[in-house]
């Protein structure tokens, strides 16, 4: 809810390397952080969430931590693919049970 | 199951006219939302439907805006008249009752130009 801060709005890697996403928000009352992949002409999909009683979350390559002191949560993509290459956009619930407040995205380009 | 659908994919119109966009979520889904992404900005929130219910219209912009869903399936948005602004992407997307903003599934948007 309110605001939350997305970083870098570009990035772009090399095959094989690391990819960090970081995002801040400002509603102490959020309480779950998914983040959305959306490739070129498709829709946005769920990649990964986390809720606010657990610091980090992984699947496979990929992987959300979470800070609600600092109120910031960043998404690691390691050992980076070009089928990975899309927007990512993260957002928070606000507390709210229903909407949630999305990042301006970031455009990650995998480089071959 | 089939996705959340929405069309037209594109659509391009002169400023001062009126278009629809249509959402029919997934089958059985009671939670109907709408966001827009203008260009190069995070997707905002408009407003959610339970069934045919309007439970939060918050987001809408202004009242060039109304969102309908009748009969609880499908919904439309109609901007009229649009105006430049309106221009960008106007996702929707649906989720069951009880999982709220932890199960949405998104449609793949209309893409608005307003000329």
């Amino acid at each position: 809810g309110e605001n939350v801060e997305q970083h870098p709005s570009t990035l772009s890697v090399q095959e094989g390397d690391s990819a960090v996403i970081k995002c801040t928000y400002s509603d102490s009352a959020s309480n779950y952080f998914p983040w959305y992949k959306q490739e070129l002409g498709k829709r946005p999909q769920l990649i990964i969430d986390i809720r606010s009683n657990v610091g980090e979350k992984k699947d496979q390559r990929i992987a959300v931590t979470l800070n609600k002191t600092a109120k910031h949560f960043s998404l690691h993509i390691t050992e980076t693919q070009p089928e990975d290459s899309a927007v990512y956009f993260c957002a928070d619930s606000g507390g709210s049970n229903y909407k949630l407040t999305f990042g301006k995205g970031t455009l990650l380009t995998v480089n071959p | 199951e089939a996705g959340v659908t929405q069309f037209p994919s594109h659509s391009v119109i002169e400023k001062g006219q009126t278009v629809t966009l249509r959402c029919d979520p997934i089958s059985g889904h009671d939670n109907l939302y709408w966001y827009r992404r203008v260009m190069g900005k995070e997707i905002k929130f408009l407003l959610h439907f339970v069934k045919e219910s309007k439970q939060d219209e918050s987001g809408m912009p202004n009242n060039r805006f109304l969102a309908e869903r009748t009969g609880g399936t499908y919904s439309t948005l109609k901007v009229q008249p649009a105006e430049l602004e309106d221009s960008g992407v106007y996702f929707c997307a649906s989720s069951p009752r009880d999982r709220g903003n932890y199960g949405y599934t998104f449609g793949s948007g209309t893409r608005l130009t307003v000329v």
